[in-house]
């Protein structure tokens, strides 16, 4: 069966420091995508960046890097140079190629900014 | 584009009424939208996959006959919670599937609903 794993229930980070948040996944399928979503208080799922798993490259995104490691299944998201706004939660996603493309979500981990 | 709306964006209610949730893709065709509940501090759960003109795939546990889905026509899709208690208190989101888009980024979601049941 297909599974996200997020370790990390919550995280606090300088502001303007680097920040990774891991994830990691499991599934058999050889096609497929992970995404990264930022959910703020307000509670919209915003789009981050996203990583095909027959991507020769780490996607980036701005300030936003994913760090993926396929034989290790792990697609960790790394945010440069952190900033208040930043704080929210972040979700991992994988996309389910036989399920009607539906997603496959992790925990979340909450990510605070200390200024 | 690649817009999607939810009405209401919250809703109280006394115990025992029905709610009704809309989805809306604004600028596109949704042949499927999905329907997600989130508790606090929790990830989304998957509730059912709407598919347009045809009933909606519910998932293991969800009570078809409390969560009433239709998804009449390509950019709206309904969730009436009936007859709903205080345990149905939580975030209704829906997210829609651009199947036109051809690429990687295909499903949008709506704001939310934050549902509360007195």
């Amino acid at each position: 069966a297909q599974k996200i794993t997020q370790t990390q229930p919550g995280m606090f980070v300088q502001e303007k420091e680097a920040v990774t948040l891991d994830c990691t996944y499991d599934t058999s399928d050889p096609s497929y995508g992970l995404f990264w979503y930022k959910q703020p208080s307000s509670g919209e799922m915003i789009f981050l960046i996203y990583q095909g798993s027959y991507d020769q490259q780490n996607a980036t995104e701005g300030r936003y890097s994913l760090n993926f490691q396929k034989a290790r299944k792990s697609a960790n998201l790394v945010i440069s140079a952190s900033q208040l706004g930043d704080s929210a939660m972040y979700f991992c996603a994988m996309r389910d190629m036989d399920s009607n493309y539906q997603l496959i979500w992790g925990a979340g981990t909450k990510l605070i900014i200390k200024p | 584009g690649a817009v999607v709306s939810q009405h209401p964006s919250w809703v109280i209610c006394k115990s025992g009424t029905s709610v009704k949730i809309e989805c809306r893709s604004l600028d596109f065709q949704a042949t499927t939208m999905f329907w997600y509940r989130q508790f606090p501090k929790q990830s989304l759960m998957l509730m059912a996959t709407s598919n347009e003109g045809s009933k909606a795939t519910y998932e293991q546990g969800v009570e078809k006959d409390k969560f009433l889905i239709n998804h009449a026509s390509l950019t709206l899709s309904t969730l009436t919670v009936t007859s709903a208690h205080p345990e149905d208190s939580s975030f209704y989101i829906c997210s829609a599937r651009d199947q036109a888009r051809g690429d990687y980024n295909e499903q949008f979601f709506g704001p939310g609903t934050r549902l509360t049941v007195l």
